[in-house]
Parts: C-alpha cells; structure tokens; sequence
C-alpha cells in the first residue's frame, strides 16, 4: 500500500512549538488533495485535529494548525502541553486505478520533553 | 455528538472468520459514509473498507475479497466480516464516519476492538 512520508519522531520541549510534515510521493501529489490529520493516544479513540488541510474540528485548540502548500503538508502544534505527546497521522483521499482509496502518513511519535 | 462501539475482537486462528460490530448513536449509518480502519501492533494506520450511504462499497487490495463492511439501518449498526483471516490481520480495529464536508475526514471514531490471528 501507498504510504505518505512523515518523519518517525519530532521531540519538542515543553512550551515550543512542534511541526510534523507530511510529504506526497510519485502516486500522490499532495498539492491538490485535502490533508487530514488525526492524533492517536493509548486506548483512546483517535482524534481529527486538522481536516481540510487547516480547518480545525471543534473542541479543538488554536494551538494546532495545518497548511499545505502544495509539496508538503504541515501539522503545527503550538505551546506543547505534556498531553500533545502521542502518536500522529496525515490522512488524504486518492483516485486509485479502479476505485477510490485512503492513504495514511507512516505516522510521527511526538515527546514532550 | 456521535458515539460509535466497536465489539467482536478477540483470538482467532489464522483462516477462521470473525465478525466486527460498530453500534452507532448520535448518527444515521444508513445517511453517512462509513469506514473501518485498522492499527497492526507497532504499525501505523490502515484503511480497511468504506461504505457509501448508497450502498457501495470499496476495499484495501490487502483486504479485498476477504473482508466486507455492511450495515443493519434497523440496528444503526456497521459490520465488518472477515474470512479467511491471517496473522497480518492482527490490529486493533476502529470504526469511523466519513465527513465529505470536510475532506473527507474520518471525525467520528470508536475506541477500538483488538483482534489477533494466531495459532
């Protein structure tokens, strides 16, 4: 299956500011699809944080935003909070050879130093 | 706001079958798009199936002609059955709603049923 590039792991002191990328590759040009991203803990539900490339759900803090500005997508997650420590994936929509599919990031583990 | 309960999980052994549930409030399943999506221990995310609100349905090739998503409108209730199963099967499986108006986003989650294939 296709997978979109994230980077394994972003390590950000508390207070800072964290970005996770997520890049497109030769199948999907990421530059014209909408890019979600969703936030995974243990044992909870997942949690879309970005839809849209930057819209954000409700509930959801001004701290997390997204951009995509056509070769890559941004999460950035502002002020870090000990409870931003988690797992997070980017998400978009393709046009496969016969129908249509979901493509996942390989995912990014944010710690919270 | 929607609450979706997944159940069904548990041990299986490798080409056995197993069903999955999603009990859904909060939301019409036969008015939505629904989907099932998967997490291998250690892994990162996989799509698994889709569900139109028209009845269509698409699948991941990993998955395709093994598993297949339906819905009981009377029970508001999503299934996924699997056939078949193997090993690499083994994840926690999650139900999600499918928002079109805010692409195509999965905003409505279930916590997740564990299933493993093993011997």
């Amino acid at each position: 299956s296709y997978v979109l590039s994230q980077p394994p792991s972003v390590s950000v002191a508390l207070g800072q500011t964290a970005r996770i990328s997520c890049g497109g590759n030769n199948l999907v040009n990421i530059g014209d699809k909408a890019v979600n991203w969703y936030q995974l803990k243990p044992g909870q539900a997942p949690v879309a944080v970005v839809f849209n490339d930057k819209d954000r759900p409700s509930g959801i803090p001004e701290r997390f935003s997204g951009y995509n500005s056509g070769t890559s997508a941004t999460l950035t997650i502002s002020r870090v909070e000990g409870g931003d420590e988690a797992d997070y994936f980017c998400q978009v929509w393709y046009n496969g050879r016969d129908h249509p599919e979901v493509i996942f990031g390989g995912g990014t583990r944010v710690t919270v130093l | 706001e929607a609450q979706l309960v997944e159940s069904g999980g548990g041990l299986v052994r490798p080409g056995g079958s197993q069903r999955l549930s999603c009990a859904v409030s909060g939301l019409d399943v036969s008015s939505n798009f629904m989907a099932w999506v998967r997490r291998a221990p250690g892994k990162g995310l996989e799509w698994v199936a889709v569900l139109y609100k028209t009845g269509t349905t698409y699948y991941a090739d990993s998955v395709k002609g093994r598993l297949s998503i339906s819905r009981d409108n009377s029970k508001n209730t999503v299934f996924l059955h699997m056939d078949s199963l193997r090993p690499e099967d083994t994840a926690v499986y999650y139900c999600a709603r499918v928002n079109w108006n805010g692409g195509g986003a999965f905003d409505s989650w279930g916590q997740g049923t564990l299933l493993i294939v093993s011997s």
